[in-house]
């Protein structure tokens, strides 16, 4: 089955650095790659996504990137605010018996400090 | 819409109750799943349901039952709680039955097993 492997565990910035988050996953069938935040005490969103199809996708402060090749995927957010400190969970698909399934990494707490 | 919700938000079990925690969403959504979050342990699929009647085995299945007889609910039974299975549950629910799509999560229920 699917494994995902992320790190860092923990990250702390400075308001206005960059904070990079990286994810390696193991099943090369894998083609859906999303990006979920947490923050204390709510629920997960799910803030960006890409599929196996692009190399990279941005949204504001928020890009992903994609290797296939060597299956990793990382999420850049570029100047960084206060309000992004939060778990950050990367994920990767993996197939079942019913139907496709998603596998979370171990999760990244960002804290940004100002 | 509601979207998706859980109930209870908080459980105290015994070692040994059984219970059911209940998910339901108003979206129309085939997709749903369980999750537990453990600290430092990220999001663990327990169940997940491609519609009606299909049910597959996530990453921890053990200790816990699901069944789904209409779209709009799928519950997760304890069959005999254990105190490995203190932990916060969410439910989520997403479009379609392929899982390429946003999920979008309950609120939580946080069991405590004594």
């Amino acid at each position: 089955g699917e494994n995902v492997e992320q790190h860092p565990s923990t990250l702390s910035v400075q308001e206005g650095d960059s904070a990079v988050i990286k994810c390696t996953y193991s099943d090369s069938a894998s083609n859906y790659f999303p990006w979920y935040k947490q923050e204390l005490g709510k629920r997960p969103q799910l803030i960006i996504d890409i599929r196996s199809n692009v190399g990279e996708k941005k949204d504001q402060r928020i890009a992903v990137t994609l290797n296939k090749t060597a299956k990793h995927f990382s999420l850049h957010i570029t100047e960084t605010q206060p309000e992004d400190s939060a778990v950050y969970f990367c994920a990767a698909i993996t197939v079942g018996q019913a139907g496709t399934a998603l596998i979370f990494g171990k999760g990244t707490t960002l804290s940004v400090s100002s | 819409n509601a979207g998706v919700t859980q109930t209870p938000k908080f459980q105290v079990l015994k070692t040994g109750q059984s219970m059911t925690l209940q998910c339901a969403q108003d979206m129309n959504h085939e997709y749903m799943s369980w999750y537990r979050q453990d600290p430092g342990m990220g999001l663990r699929l327990i169940h997940y349901s491609v519609g009606a009647g299909i049910t597959d085995q996530g990453e921890v299945p053990n200790g816990y039952n699901v069944s789904r007889s209409t779209t709009e609910d799928f519950p997760l039974r304890l069959l005999s709680a254990a105190p490995s299975q203190t932990s916060v549950y969410f439910c989520a629910s997403s479009y379609g039955d392929s899982l390429l799509n946003e999920q979008y999560f309950g609120p939580g229920t946080r069991l405590t097993v004594t």
